[in-house]
């Protein structure tokens, strides 16, 4: 069972766009949700994360827009550079104390010159 | 401040063959974990200690055991290493702030 669904599975967008990736979950217990972001043969990095309680949060180019009721959250960069061409990855948190993460299957970014 | 570290970076085993992969935080963190990455498939957890002496299971198991040496340190084992467990496996530590902190990844091949 999928808990985190993400979309689109690729993107390819062009500089200076913007782009925008998807997440719906199904378990409302989930308290924090997280982006990471990986670049080729590297770890993934937290990029910025949300708590449910907060309906927008914004950190230089990127936002995270909130949808408690539908259960939903999508990540958006915008003025999209090269640079950010990375594969991006959606998480939710469960809540207790063991912090375990759920993660979506990723977002490969492509964003041409 | 080396955060979490890997070891080895790459391997390749033949089937049947153990292996023990090494991970390292110097971060004072209570919480570790190993997560496997495939294509289209995101990363999903094997075993995870939310504390020193304490193990538990994640979403893929099977064919794998971890051991907690103590705050800093927590290994993945292969006893006898399968094709279905070529993949890059990463390690992760967490610290109170909600952040996980990944480390480089083990890539890891089974002939």
């Amino acid at each position: 069972q999928q808990q985190v669904k993400q979309s689109p599975q690729s993107l390819i967008v062009q500089k200076g766009g913007i782009s925008i990736i998807n997440c719906a979950y199904e378990n409302t217990a989930f308290d924090y949700f997280p982006w990471y972001q990986q670049f080729p043969g590297k770890g993934p990095a937290l990029l910025i994360a949300i708590r449910p309680d907060v309906s927008e949060k914004k950190e230089g180019r990127f936002t995270i827009s909130f949808n408690k009721s539908a259960k939903q959250f999508s990540l958006h960069i915008m003025d999209s550079q090269p640079g950010d061409s990375a594969t991006y990855f959606c998480a939710a948190r469960g809540g207790g104390s063991n912090y375990k993460l759920t993660f979506g299957k990723g977002t490969l970014l492509t964003v041409n010159p | 401040n080396a955060g979490v570290t890997q070891t080895p970076k790459f391997q390749v085993l033949k089937t049947g063959q153990s292996m023990t992969l090494q991970c390292a935080q110097d971060m004072n963190h209570n919480s570790m974990y190993w997560y496997r990455q495939d294509p289209g498939m995101g990363l999903r957890l094997i075993y995870y200690s939310a504390s020193e002496g304490t193990t538990d299971k994640g979403e893929v198991p099977n064919g794998y055991n971890v051991s907690r040496l103590n705050k800093r340190e927590f290994s993945l084992r292969l006893e006898s290493a399968a094709p279905s467990q070529t993949s890059v496996y990463f390690c992760a530590s967490y610290r109170h702030t909600d952040t996980q902190y990944f480390g480089p990844g083990t890539r890891l091949t089974v002939l």
